[in-house]
């Protein structure tokens, strides 16, 4: 079954500081996504990617780096993390030629809160 | 920028009772919508897709999309405690392999 797995599953950062959130999927999809996940808004497309060394700008982009080092690791970095950034992010996978319609795979998830 | 209402906000319906979600696109170009599943603790789970007008059934669940009012709808029948849960409607465009989700709808099933 198609796999996505987060790491950490939480984690507490001081304001200001960098935080990093990975990702890896065993799915041999070539698009992976960020996303957070804050009650009110659903689910937010933060960056995305296609193929390997190269990455997107979501929706809501701001404040949020990312790097996609191979096709099975992408990982979300925040250099200066603010309090607005606490949520919770989700990683995602998909195939890039419609099979499925296109269907997202979801990891667990990474609780992040920012003090 | 494609905006995905959904309502209502959260829901409770009995054990044994349907459970009807809503959703609708401010975007006529789509190609499809989903519904996705979150249960607590755990990522979304793509429970259905569809993309032509009517009905599509898959089990206890059952999507209705009307193109002409961009609105989609998922009917649960004979809900369990297990269907309580997130549910997102998202849409993707054509030819992209990006989506945008709605808010969702918290669903509670009652015992």
């Amino acid at each position: 079954e198609a796999a996505v797995t987060q790491s950490p599953r939480s984690k507490v950062a001081v304001t200001g500081g960098k935080v990093t959130l990975s990702c890896h999927q065993t799915n041999n999809h070539d698009y992976m996504y960020w996303y957070r996940q804050d009650t009110g808004h659903g689910l937010r497309l933060i960056h995305y990617s296609y193929v390997a060394d190269s990455t997107e700008k979501g929706d809501i982009p701001d404040g949020y780096k990312a790097s996609r080092p191979s096709q099975e690791n992408f990982s979300l970095i925040l250099e200066l993390a603010s309090l607005s950034q606490t949520a919770v992010y989700f990683c995602a996978s998909s195939d890039a030629t419609g099979g499925s319609s296109y269907e997202q795979y979801f990891g667990p998830g990474t609780r992040l809160t920012v003090l | 920028q494609q905006k995905v209402q959904q309502s209502p906000e959260s829901l409770s319906v009995p054990e044994g009772g349907m459970a009807s979600l809503n959703c609708t696109s401010s975007d006529r170009n789509f190609q499809y919508f989903w519904w996705y599943r979150q249960h607590s603790g755990e990522g979304p789970k793509a429970l259905m897709s569809i993309f032509s007008d009517g009905d599509k059934k898959e089990g206890r669940f059952t999507a209705h999309l009307n193109k002409a009012s961009l609105h989609v709808s998922l009917h649960i029948r004979d809900s369990q405690p297990s269907d309580s849960a997130l549910y997102f409607c998202a849409v993707s465009k054509p030819n992209t392999n990006k989506v945008v989700f709605g808010t969702g709808t918290r669903l509670q099933v009652l015992p």
